[in-house]
This record gives C-alpha cells, sequence and structure tokens, in this order.
C-alpha cells in the first residue's frame, strides 16, 4: 500500500540553524499539508500546499518557515534559523482529492532537537 | 472559538473489554469528523471520518458515532486488543475550508493483558 514517507526519522540541530524536512507524499496525490506536534500537545496544523503554492497557513507558520516541491516528488518544510520552541514532531500529509471526506495520509514523522 | 475536547485524557482497560471515547466540539461552520489512532512516534491514522448528516460509521471493532445538534462524537472500540493501546484524536474541520482542521489533545488508551 502506498504511504507517505519522511526523511530524516530524527534531528538535533543548534539554536540559529537553518534545517530542511523531507516528505515525499503518495505519488498520485495533489493536496501537501505539514503538521507539528510538540511533546505532549495536540497536533497543530501549519500549512497547507497545492498548484505549487500555499492555499493556506496557521499563524504558527511566520517568516521563519517555508515549503517548496522541488520536483515531482519532493515536498520539504525550511525552518529558516530554529528557535528552542520549534523542537516538535512534524508530520507531512497528503491527499488527492480535495472533497469532503477524502482522507489525509500522514507520514511517519520527523521529531526535530533544536539545542 | 472553535474547539475539541476529548474526554478522558487517559483511559486503562483489560484485554477484550469495551470502551467508549468521548469529543466535545464547538468548530463551526461544521464540515467533518475524524477519528485517528496515533501510535506513539507515528503519524495519526485515519478511522473513521463522518459528514454532517452521518450518525453512525464502523470500521471493524470500532464505531463512531455523530451528534450533530449537540456537536458531540464519541467513539466506540469493541472486543479491545492489546494493538488498540494508543491515543486516539478527534479532529473537526471546518466547511469554510479543507485546510482547517482542529485537533483534540486526544485520548491515551492502554489495553492491559
Amino acid at each position: 500500500e502506498p504511504e507517505v514517507t519522511q526523511t530524516p526519522s530524527h534531528q538535533v540541530t543548534q539554536m540559529g540553524q537553518e534545517v530542511i524536512l523531507r516528505c515525499v507524499p503518495i505519488s498520485n496525490h495533489l493536496y501537501f499539508y505539514w503538521y507539528r506536534q510538540i511533546l505532549g500537545q495536540k497536533v497543530e496544523f501549519l500549512v497547507s500546499f497545492y498548484n505549487n503554492e500555499i492555499s493556506e497557513k496557521s499563524e504558527i507558520f511566520d517568516d521563519q518557515f517555508s515549503v517548496e516541491r522541488p520536483d515531482g516528488s519532493n515536498f520539504t518544510l525550511k525552518i529558516r534559523s530554529t528557535k528552542l520552541e520549534d523542537s516538535a514532531m512534524y508530520f507531512c500529509a497528503s491527499r488527492d482529492r480535495d472533497t469532503l471526506g477524502e482522507t489525509q495520509y500522514f507520514g511517519p514523522g520527523t521529531r526535530l532537537l533544536v539545542l | 472559538k472553535n474547539q475539541v475536547e476529548q474526554s478522558p485524557q487517559s483511559l486503562i482497560i483489560l484485554e477484550g473489554k469495551n470502551c467508549t471515547l468521548q469529543c466535545n466540539y464547538t468548530v463551526s461552520p461544521f464540515s467533518n469528523l475524524r477519528w485517528y489512532k496515533q501510535d506513539t512516534g507515528r503519524g495519526p491514522v485515519s478511522l473513521t471520518i463522518m459528514t454532517f448528516s452521518e450518525n453512525t460509521k464502523s470500521n471493524g471493532r470500532y464505531t463512531a458515532t455523530l451528534d450533530a445538534d449537540t456537536k458531540q462524537s464519541s467513539l466506540h472500540i469493541t472486543a479491545s486488543q492489546l494493538s488498540d493501546s494508543a491515543s486516539y484524536i478527534c479532529v473537526v474541520t471546518r466547511y469554510s475550508s479543507a485546510s482547517k482542521i482542529i485537533f483534540g489533545s486526544g485520548t491515551r488508551l492502554s489495553i492491559r493483558p
């Protein structure tokens, strides 16, 4: 069964450094998402992406964040200058149609630790 | 304010027993409600999805109910198995945007042998 994959599974970085989290969505999907989950807290929506542009973003997704689909398969989340509070699990998700009831498929996540 | 509240926060039951998890929401306008299962350190996996007109939806031993009038949903797990140990998350999507989804904090379910 096709699945969303994410790399790396874990990333440790120093505060102020840039990180790029990578996702490979399911191949025929058109809508892509990033979420984060701070340890012990609920999952939070960051951004949605369709047709090579951001369709919606939350208040969390400030100028430090950017997303890109550099080729036909990868979907990346970049954090330009990481802060301690960026430490979280980051989930990528994708789905193939923007219709009611269409399921988003989540990747396994990247655990980011900012020191 | 658009919120999703779940109860209980955590639950421990013996293998083979049934349990029911609750979700109350104040999200408006309502589009759909999903229940996800999230194993520790993994991404959420969809169990059920219900739109406004649906009252109940089953997926194997999982049965979800929705009362759109009272804005309540429940997830009933029958004949629990050790592999059911996970967090169960209620997620509500606002009608205004397919991307505007609001997660509950989840119920941490532990199944004991």
